[in-house]
């Protein structure tokens, strides 16, 4: 079955670069999340998408931004890097809870930034 | 405040015996949902199993069950017969709300590392 994609799955940029991290969610799934886990640290909700509009915010940075677009995959923008910035960011699609599903999220494998 | 506490920063257990990992939640929303995710040490995050806040049976997912207590607003998971490929992090999450389409993000707790020892 085909899982989240996420790319680059390794990324190095130095202090005031700008990356751009990407996402392509299940097909059919209607809601896309993105979270950031900095070392030994739990994941924390950024942003989210439903149907390709932004349905939630969480933690995200204003030097973060996010999209989806049209054929659903989405991207993370972020602009003048920290060294905080340092983390794994996962990409997460589902289904809307209803219809007896759960919303459980299905992550992708996480694309690992290190900011130098 | 804390909405996810999982007490147990690390666990150690013997291959082949059982171990609880603790969670516990914090909701004023009648309407929730709880999810364990594992972490081995490459990074992906993997489901392990659900339980709806109206679930009337405990849920299981082969070795893994969810020891679901409402009234005391916990969530343990319990690992039967433990393998060496269960070292990992282990994290609680919720889902708060009604079914609203995209305002369904998981809030984690600080997780739990699990050592399995042969």
């Amino acid at each position: 079955a085909a899982g989240v994609i996420q790319s680059p799955r390794h990324l190095i940029k130095e202090k005031r670069e700008t990356a751009t991290l990407k996402c392509y969610p299940i097909p059919r799934h209607d809601t896309v999340y993105w979270y950031q886990q900095g070392p030994g640290q739990d994941p924390q909700f950024l942003i989210s998408f439903y149907e390709k509009m932004q349905s939630d915010k969480g933690s995200i940075p204003d030097r973060f931004s996010a999209q989806q677009f049209s054929d659903y995959h989405s991207e993370l923008n972020m602009s003048s890097l920290e060294l905080g910035d340092s983390a794994l960011y996962f990409c997460a699609s589902s289904l809307s809870v209803g219809r007896g599903r759960t919303g459980e999220l299905f992550f992708g494998e996480g694309s690992r930034l290190t900011v130098l | 405040a804390q909405k996810i506490t999982q007490t147990q920063p690390g666990m150690f257990v013997q291959e082949k015996e059982a171990v609880t990992l603790d969670c516990t939640y914090d909701t004023s929303d009648p309407s929730y949902g709880l999810f364990w995710y594992k972490q081995p040490s490459s990074g992906e995050m993997i489901f392990l199993i659900y339980q709806g806040s109206y679930d009337q049976q405990n849920a299981t997912e082969g070795r893994y069950s969810l020891n679901f207590q409402k009234a005391r607003k916990s969530a343990n998971l319990v690992i039967s017969a433990s393998q060496l490929g269960d070292s990992a992090m282990y994290f609680c999450a919720m889902r708060e709300g009604p079914e609203q389409g995209g305002s369904e993000k998981l809030v984690f707790g600080k997780g739990t590392k699990l050592t399995v020892n042969p």
